[in-house]
């Protein structure tokens, strides 16, 4: 039971390039979810999903774009990184009111 | 104002201690609430959570006061595994608020 999968779990990128962070989840959870931590700020939502084929905006969505084509999958695209966006990435699924399951992490570095 | 806000800590205890952290929310509409424990570089795991009732998991005790929209969690006899960061957490009904979190270190 591998729960929330993310990948990859590191990645250095240059200024500009793009690239796509996968998380993957086996619980048949409606809910998922995309963070980013960053230190002294706690976990703030980038963007989110209440099932296949939907997605939203969270608190700080600027510079991603997410996509649930297929209701395991979650996908977070930076399409011009920054080095703003240098940060750990977590992927989390749910269901309703229990509490989330995370995956563990991509710490991502744009130089 | 941010919506989840934690005791700022570092908490440093020794072995034995017990120890307790608040966190508010702002939210009156907030539907369940939780505390998730965080290790250096690591992804935050439930720890427990939270009911109106107050409850008791082992050596850790979580409260809620909906009036007063106040969380807490108390750590009793405190062990050297102990040390993390502990994170107060929020659900609204679409998503979850994280308050900054609070570090604990028990020392020897």
């Amino acid at each position: 039971n591998a729960g929330v999968t993310q990948t990859p779990k590191f990645r250095v990128l240059k200024t500009g390039q793009s690239m796509t962070l996968l998380c993957a989840q086996d619980m048949n959870h409606e809910y998922m979810y995309w963070y980013r931590q960053d230190p002294g700020m706690g976990l703030r939502l980038i963007h989110y999903s209440v099932g296949e084929g939907t997605t939203a905006k969270g608190e700080v969505p600027d510079g991603y774009n997410v996509s649930r084509l297929k209701k395991q999958n979650f996908l977070l695209g930076l399409e011009s990184a920054a080095p703003s966006q240098t940060s750990v990435y977590f992927c989390a699924s749910k269901e309703a009111n229990y509490g989330y399951t995370f995956g563990s992490g991509t710490r991502l570095t744009v130089v | 104002r941010k919506e989840v806000e934690q005791d700022p800590g570092p908490f440093n205890v020794p072995e034995g201690a017990t120890v307790a952290f608040n966190c508010t929310y702002s939210n009156s509409a907030s539907q369940s609430f939780f505390w998730y424990r965080q290790d250096c570089r690591k992804e935050p795991k439930l720890l427990m959570s939270v009911y109106s009732s107050g409850n008791e998991d082992g050596r850790f005790t979580a409260q809620l006061n909906r009036a007063s929209q106040y969380i807490s969690l108390l750590i009793r006899d405190s062990k050297l595994s102990d040390s993390a960061t502990y994170l107060c957490v929020v659900n609204g009904w679409r998503d979850m608020r994280f308050g900054a979190g609070t570090r604990l270190t028990v020392k020897p």
